[in-house]
């Protein structure tokens, strides 16, 4: 099935430092994502990204976060400054059309970060 | 606001039971529902998906029917194998409402050969 391709697969970072995790969605779709989740909790929505622009976001979207998708390459989350609370595992998903038509997203396998 | 509600966070079984996960949700309108499974190390991966056009879900052995009434949406498989352990997460794609998906908690089965 379609692939959502995560780099890296996981970074240990000191806290303080900046972070990009990259993203290489399935290659005709629009909607791209990214999700928290914390070792053995759930998952946490924290943005959608359309059309060059973020649509929406979560509380967990600090001021810190940011994406982007330049030119068509890879969709980014970048944080700057990293905390200690940032350590989680970061999934990027897409989707053809948005999720409130009720299409499907295509996970990625994860980034695992640990900030230390 | 939307919310899903797994009350079951570990089902353990053996192999050829039959496997129940309870799911309920909130929420305005009429929601698409999936189910999401998430293997060891991996990302979420659909199992299957119900809109208000069809009630019921299926897919490699595993159904879920979509009750509008009891809002429930529970996901059932007459046997099990080793092979479906994983975290299966109901989820919540609320209708015309914004792109977030709400995810329940989770609920881990593990089946012992």
């Amino acid at each position: 099935g379609p692939k959502v391709l995560q780099i890296p697969s996981h970074q240990i970072i000191d806290m303080g430092q900046m972070v990009t995790l990259n993203c290489d969605p399935v290659s005709n779709h629009l909607y791209f994502y990214w999700y928290k989740q914390i070792l053995g909790q759930q998952m946490e929505f924290l943005v959608n990204f359309y059309n060059g622009k973020v649509m929406e976001k979560s509380k967990l979207f600090k001021d810190q976060f940011s994406v982007e998708r330049p030119d068509g390459s890879y969709f980014t989350l970048k944080i700057q400054p990293t905390a200690l609370e940032d350590s989680a595992v970061y999934f990027c998903a897409s989707s053809l059309e948005g999720a409130d038509s009720g299409n499907t997203l295509y996970f990625g396998e994860g980034s695992r970060l640990i900030v230390v | 606001g939307n919310s899903v509600t797994q009350m079951q966070g570990q089902v353990t079984l053996s192999e050829e039971e039959f496997l129940f996960i309870n799911c309920t949700y909130s929420t305005t309108g009429y929601p698409t529902l999936f189910w999401y499974v998430q293997y060891p190390g991996e990302g979420p991966q659909l199992l299957l998906k119900v809109t208000t056009a069809n009630n019921k879900g299926s897919s490699r052995g595993f159904e879920a029917t979509y009750d509008k009434g009891t809002t429930s949406f529970h996901l059932q498989k007459a046997s099990v194998q080793e092979s479906d352990s994983a975290v299966y997460y109901c989820v919540l794609a609320p209708r015309n409402m914004g792109y977030k998906l709400t995810f329940g908690t989770g609920t881990s089965l593990l089946v012992d050969p």
